[in-house]
């Protein structure tokens, strides 16, 4: 079974300041991806950004960055130039191709505040 | 940009009554799910779809659970006898692919059901 952790109920940043939004991951299984989602409190879930388990460079998105480490397996969110806009509810979550299986198991989420 | 829709937005029901929750995925996609997420906790799955039948589902998926692709573009999820506890946001996702990992899950704005 996968697990994710996500070990910040709640973050702060000023505005234009960089954040880091950490994420842990366990699984056995060599073939998986990485995702980070943004829950508005709207309630939405929106895609940001994908990194694959044999992508040799961390993903970028525009302000989104994604710090890979496997060894550590870690998938940490980086969102550089933070907005006001970028206050939301942020999820990592994993999915393995094992026995065909395609669902996300996503962590329990950080609360990102931008403040002015 | 196509999109997943769902409807209604908000659901609410007497607990006991069965309720359907519908979802429209993006038309070209082959993979549909249904999420759930309790307020203020984690995004679970609950089943995964492919080819007219579950390719997978979680063990909150019981028997009081079932799904259903009536037609070319409708996905269902349906609640036979609803309980206090299957008060939730339900999200339903589709995806192009099963066997590439990197493929994003689209989510849908979700239904949010209140059992009273």
């Amino acid at each position: 079974a996968q697990k994710i952790t996500q070990t910040q109920p709640g973050m702060f940043v000023q505005e234009k300041e960089a954040v880091t939004l950490d994420c842990t991951y366990d699984t056995s299984d060599p073939s998986y991806g990485l995702f980070w989602y943004k829950q508005p409190s709207s309630g939405e879930m929106i895609f940001l950004i994908y990194q694959g388990s044999y992508d040799q460079q961390n993903a970028t998105e525009g302000r989104y960055s994604l710090n890979f480490q496997k060894a550590r397996k870690s998938a940490n969110l980086v969102i550089s130039a933070s907005q006001l806009g970028d206050s939301a509810m942020y999820f990592c979550a994993t999915r393995v191709l094992t026995g065909g299986g395609n669902k996300l198991t996503f962590g329990t989420g950080t609360q990102l505040k931008v403040e002015l | 940009e196509p999109e997943v829709t769902q409807t209604p937005s908000h659901q609410v029901t007497q607990m006991g009554q069965e309720v359907i929750l519908r979802c429209v995925p993006i038309s070209n996609h082959l993979y549909f799910y249904w999420y759930r997420q309790i307020l203020g906790q984690k995004v679970e799955f609950l089943v995964s779809f492919y080819n007219n039948e579950i390719s997978e589902k979680s063990e909150i998926f019981d028997d009081q659970f079932s799904v259903e692709r009536p037609d070319g573009s409708n996905f269902t999820l349906k609640i036979r006898s609803t309980k206090l506890e299957d008060s939730a946001m339900y999200f339903c996702a589709s995806s192009p692919a099963m066997q590439e990992a990197w493929y994003e899950q689209y989510f849908g704005p979700g239904t949010r059901l209140t059992v009273t």
